[in-house]
C-alpha cells in the first residue's frame, strides 16, 4: 500500500528538549510538506521541500528545522526555541508540478510539551 | 497576501438533507486552484474536491459540488444527501500558482455535524 506514515502518533516531551517527528512516504513524490494544526487556526505551513537536499521555510518556520537526505523521508525537529510547541503536526507529499496537485497527508503526530 | 476565510465555525445538517459550507479567499493571482479537504475524527486529511480557477464549470464529485464565483472570490461546498460519515472538519484551501507552486493556504475550518 502506498501512503505516508508518521511516527509516533502521540509524543510527550519536557520543555527545553528537542524532539524529532518522523515522516516517510512511498508514493515516489518529490515534494513534501510539514504543517502545524492548532484549534481554530487551520493548517499552517512550517517547511516544504521540492527535491532532495533542498527545503524552504514556510509561514511559521521559527523554532523548527528539517532535513531531506532521502526522497522518502522528511523529518521535522521541534527545537527548544519553539515557544508553543504543543500542537498536532501533519506531514504531506505531492507530485512536483506547476500547481494544483493533490497533497496526500499522513495520520499526524500529536506533540505535547510540558 | 493570500488569505482564506471560512466564516462558519460550525454547521449542522439532518441526515439526507443538503448543506452548504462557505469559503471566501483573496489572491492577486489570476491562476490558482481551490480545494476542499475533509478531516474526520480520525484526523486523516482527505481531498474532497478540486477546482481550477480558469474553468468556469463548477466541479462535482458524487454528492459533493462547488459553487465557484471567481469575481466574488467565493468557493462554497454543497453536500447533498448528507450521511453520518460526512461529519468532519472541512477545510477550504487556496493554491496560488505563480507565487506558491504547490503550497496551500488553508482556512480555519468548519465543523460539520450530521444529525440522525
Amino acid at each position: 500500500d502506498g501512503g505516508i506514515t508518521q511516527s509516533p502518533k502521540y509524543l510527550f516531551r519536557k520543555e527545553g528538549q528537542n524532539v524529532t517527528l518522523s515522516c516517510e512516504q512511498n508514493l515516489n513524490h518529490d515534494a513534501m510538506y510539514w504543517y502545524r494544526q492548532d484549534p481554530g487556526q487551520g493548517l499552517r505551513l512550517i517547511y516544504y521541500s521540492q527535491i532532495v537536499n533542498d527545503f524552504q521555510k514556510g509561514d511559521i518556520a521559527e523554532g523548527y528545522s528539517v532535513s531531506r537526505e532521502k526522497k522518502e523521508s522528511f523529518p521535522l525537529t521541534v527545537t527548544s526555541a519553539q515557544k508553543n510547541p504543543t500542537a498536532f503536526y501533519l506531514c504531506a507529499s505531492s507530485i512536483l508540478g506547476t500547481g494544483g496537485a493533490e497533497q496526500y497527508f499522513g495520520p499526524g503526530t500529536r506533540l505535547t510539551v510540558t | 497576501a493570500q488569505t482564506v476565510t471560512q466564516s462558519q465555525p460550525e454547521m449542522s445538517v439532518q441526515e439526507a438533507e443538503t448543506v452548504t459550507l462557505s469559503c471566501t479567499y483573496d489572491t492577486s493571482e489570476s491562476d490558482y486552484y481551490l480545494f476542499w479537504y475533509k478531516q474526520p475524527p480520525s484526523r486523516q486529511m482527505i481531498l474532497v474536491i478540486r477546482q481550477e480557477a480558469y474553468k468556469q464549470q463548477n466541479a462535482t464529485e458524487n454528492r459533493f459540488s462547488v459553487n465557484f464565483q471567481k469575481a466574488a472570490k467565493s468557493f462554497s461546498l454543497k453536500i447533498s444527501d448528507s450521511q453520518l460519515g460526512d461529519a468532519a472538519m472541512y477545510f477550504c484551501a487556496l493554491n496560488p500558482l505563480v507565487e506558491y507552486g504547490n503550497k496551500l493556504v488553508f482556512g480555519a475550518g468548519t465543523i460539520l455535524r450530521v444529525k440522525s
